[in-house]
């Protein structure tokens, strides 16, 4: 079974430029996390799809940060334009089960991207 | 303010021995919780969890314990192999599976 891909594995940047990362889930995923993890830090949710809706966007920076899932599978996220502190890596995860305790969630490996 | 917090930011085991990774948490709607392994470029894997109606998960080599009135859990390892070496990640959410939210981290090095 594949798991979730991510592209691109890297990407550089300048401040104010804008950037894009997409994500391809597990088949038959119908819930899908993005999720920004600074270096030393533990992952951190910014917006939940349940299919092609909204769950929870509660801590997405809705001024730069922007994401969709069309037709409820792939899902794309969008940064614009970009700041010094978005320098991270970005973490997409799906899990077969709408939100539930033991759900588990299958992460890809993840976009690292640097803003200069 | 930090809801899930692993206070050693590194461990260092020797194979063979146990390993003891620790976890606290703040916020009493925490239901469930859960334990990630993740290798250098890779994402985190999902590795064992435990349901607030339980003190103790066990699977293989991996156990989980959970002290609620203390807002603690730990994650056990015995025997340690050098392969178990990464970072491991606690996690927690409420009964419906919402508010995930990570702790930063424990490095474990196992050495051979």
């Amino acid at each position: 079974e594949a798991g979730v891909a991510q592209s691109p594995r890297y990407k550089i940047i300048e401040k104010r430029q804008s950037v894009a990362f997409w994500c391809n889930p597990i088949s038959g995923h119908a819930t899908l996390y993005w999720y920004q993890q600074i270096l030393g830090q533990g992952p951190k949710l910014l917006i939940q799809f349940q299919n092609n809706g909204v769950v929870d966007d509660s801590q997405l920076p809705k001024d730069r940060f922007s994401a969709e899932r069309l037709k409820g599978v792939d899902s794309t996220l969008k940064i614009q334009p970009a700041k010094l502190e978005d320098s991270a890596v970005y973490l997409c995860a799906s899990s077969l089960n709408p939100a539930g305790a033991g759900s588990i969630q299958y992460f890809g490996a993840g976009t690292r991207l640097s803003v200069l | 303010d930090q809801q899930v917090k692993q206070n050693s930011p590194s461990l260092s085991v020797q194979e063979g021995r146990i390993s003891i990774l620790n976890c606290d948490y703040t916020n009493s709607m925490f239901d469930y919780f859960l334990w990630y392994k993740k290798y250098p470029a890779e994402g985190p894997t999902f590795l064992i969890s435990i349901s607030s109606i339980k003190d103790k998960n066990e699977d293989g080599r991996f156990t989980v314990f959970l002290n609620k009135s203390a807002k603690h859990l730990s994650l056990h390892i015995v025997p340690s192999q050098p392969g178990d070496s990464a970072v491991y990640f606690c996690a927690a959410s409420d009964n419906a599976g919402n508010m995930l939210t990570f702790g930063g981290g424990t490095r474990l090095m196992v050495k051979p």
